[in-house]
Formats: structure tokens, sequence, C-alpha cells
């Protein structure tokens, strides 16, 4: 099993749709947890941190389930600029140091 | 958070040359790292830079290979050693703080021809 698997996508989905994603991670012990987004071409950008109460930010909900070992992002009322990959990032065991970086979905929006 | 310039951002070299690779951050960090983006996939740690002492290593990257350097807490280089077309690749720097995430330098797309 991979350390941190995603979604495979893409996800095509029209303006203004809610679109989810969904990310696990095998270990258990992991405490720091974030998404990441990419753009075509750039480099990987910090969208949020993820904590276990759940935080929003904006159009963007993230929650952290440590029971299953989930991850997951809300986008809300998705726009154009949404486009891109989406990159889910998960602590080396309890290390805030090392992280591993999950395939990424790619999300289209479309007009 | 830090601003990180990486350089160069692309290059196109001989295969059984080597690339050496800079990042420069704007501030001074705790950790810096070395990854490898293949096309189409995810980012691969290669190693984590360790300041005034060797590189630690992942899995299948080997210091004869992939030769790193951070003489200090803002610099750090990348080599890449007698290459060849698997090497092909972007290679991204990054590096944490104390009080913030991850951030990345603008990568170097690499082709060995």
């Amino acid at each position: 099993r991979k350390e941190v698997e995603q979604d495979p996508g893409p996800f095509n989905v029209p303006e203004g749709a809610t679109v989810a994603f969904n990310c696990t991670y095998s270990n258990s012990a992991s405490q720091s947890f974030f998404w990441y987004r990419q753009d075509c071409r750039k480099e990987p950008k910090l969208l949020m941190s993820v904590y276990s109460s759940g935080n929003e930010d904006g159009r963007f909900t993230a929650q952290l389930n440590r029971a299953s070992q989930y991850i997951s992002l809300l986008i809300r009322d998705s726009k154009l600029s949404d486009s891109a990959t989406y990159l889910c990032v998960v602590g080396v065991g309890t290390s805030y140091d090392k992280v591993i970086f999950g395939p990424g979905t790619s999300l289209s929006v479309i007009p | 958070s830090a601003v990180i310039s990486q350089k160069p951002s692309r290059d196109i070299c001989q295969r059984g040359t080597s690339l050496t690779i800079q990042c420069q951050v704007d501030s001074q960090v705790t950790m810096m790292f070395w990854y490898r983006q293949q096309p189409g996939q995810s980012l691969t740690l290669i190693a984590t830079a360790n300041q005034g002492s060797e590189a630690t290593y992942e899995s299948g990257f080997v210091i004869d290979k992939f030769p790193i350097s951070r003489p200090n807490l803002t610099f750090s280089t990348l080599t890449v050693s007698n290459m060849s077309p698997e090497d092909s690749s972007i290679y991204l720097c990054s590096a944490r703080g104390a009080n913030y995430g991850y951030t990345f330098g603008s990568g170097t797309r690499l082709t060995v021809v």
C-alpha cells in the first residue's frame, strides 16, 4: 500500500460546482497534514494546513479523520482559476520535518 | 514564508556530464530539502540538506549520484552527476522555517540528451 493515496481523477466540473478530494495515508503516527496546489509547470504552493478539528479558508474546507487515516478537501463554488493539481501531503511518522507527497488529483473547472 | 531563488530554471545537458543546481533562501531556515518530480508524477524526496554536515538521503538516492552541499542556513546546492536520459526531470528545492510550512523554489527543468 502506498504511503499516501489520492483519488486518481481527473475531475472535470462546471464553474460553480462543489468538488471533494479524498486522501488516505498509511502511517497512523503521522502528525502533520497539508493540501498543496500545483499549477501546470509551476512549483507546489501551500493551499492550507489540515487540523484535527477541521478548518475552512473561504471556499476551501479541509477535514481530518485520524481514526480512518483520511483527509479531505472540499471546494465550493468552483472558479476557473481553481484548475490545478491538488497534492495531499502527510508528515512522516511523528516527524514535523519530512513529508510525503501524494500522487495528486487533477481538477479542471469548465466554463 | 521564505522566498526561494532557484537556478538554473532549465538546462539541456549531454549525457555523462554533471549539473549543479543552486537554491538561495531569503531568510534563515531550519530545514532544506531536494525533490525530484518526473513527468506526470508527484514529488519524490531525494534528500534532506543538513547545514554543515552530510545530507540525509532517501532510499534509492546516493551521495555519489546526487552530492548536496549546505554551507549555511540560507543556501544549498544539488549536483546531478554523470547524467543519463533517465535523470531528465524537474528538480525542486524546498525550505521549512520555524513558523511556517514548506515553500518551494520554482524548479529546474533538466533534459539530458
